[in-house]
């Protein structure tokens, strides 16, 4: 079964205007940590923002936060005021003690800013 | 600092010979992964190690694939006899460790294989 789902294949947002990216996982372990990373088309992978199972406060760097619901396992990225070099591949990718640590990456969604 | 650095960038091959990529993860990260991302794909994972256990094998798609991991740092992907449908970007991550759920993996630049 799919542990990390990514509803939205492509998404379309203004520049300046806030986006939210759905992401939704599945695990039976209390314990386990939420990444969001973007791929630009360069290609390289990029570490934007982490979310802890047992942090009270949602997480936020910068411009990104993630809108965490844990009840609904659900750990939106948001992007507030888009930038045009935003444009890239998001993945949600969640760690648990049940999948041994390893990493379980969503299928992402494709962000297109425009301008 | 150095970031994860893999070799070489770009590899074409022909059907059937073998290839190894290379990976060298950040100095003192004990986790090393490999993925396999097809063109508009998400991640495939292949395999982790941690440490001295076992390697994790559970994604690798064939036995045509390996890995190993020398001295708990440097690690090596072969593919032998190599299938076009192996052509991707193999992407190689390494963490601080495996045993805290708040380190996140540092990715290199990935290795595009070509197989005509």
């Amino acid at each position: 079964a799919q542990k990390i789902t990514q509803t939205q294949p492509g998404m379309f947002v203004q520049e300046k205007e806030a986006v939210t990216l759905d992401c939704t996982y599945d695990t039976s372990d209390q314990s386990y940590g939420l990444f969001w990373y973007k791929q630009p088309s360069s290609g390289e992978m990029i570490f934007l923002i982490y979310q802890g199972s047992y942090d009270e406060q949602n997480a936020t760097e910068g411009r990104y936060s993630l809108n965490f619901q844990k009840a609904r396992k659900s750990a939106n990225l948001v992007i507030s005021a888009s930038q045009l070099g935003d444009s890239a591949m998001y993945f949600c990718a969640m760690r648990d003690n049940n999948y041994g640590q390893n990493f379980v990456f969503g299928p992402g969604t494709r962000l297109s800013v425009l301008p | 600092g150095a970031g994860v650095s893999q070799s070489p960038s770009n590899k074409v091959t022909e059907k059937g010979k073998d290839v190894e990529l290379r990976c060298d993860p950040i100095s003192g990260h004990t986790a090393l992964y490999w993925y396999r991302q097809s063109l508009g794909q998400g991640l495939e994972f292949l395999i982790y190690f941690q440490g001295n256990s076992a390697p994790d094998k559970s994604g690798l798609p064939s036995d045509r694939f390996s890995a190993e991991r020398t001295g708990g740092s440097v690690s090596t992907l072969t593919i032998q006899r190599t299938q076009q449908e192996d052509s991707a970007v193999y992407l190689c991550a390494s963490s601080l460790t495996a045993s805290g759920l708040s380190y996140e993996q540092y990715f290199g630049p990935g290795t595009r294989l070509t197989v005509t």
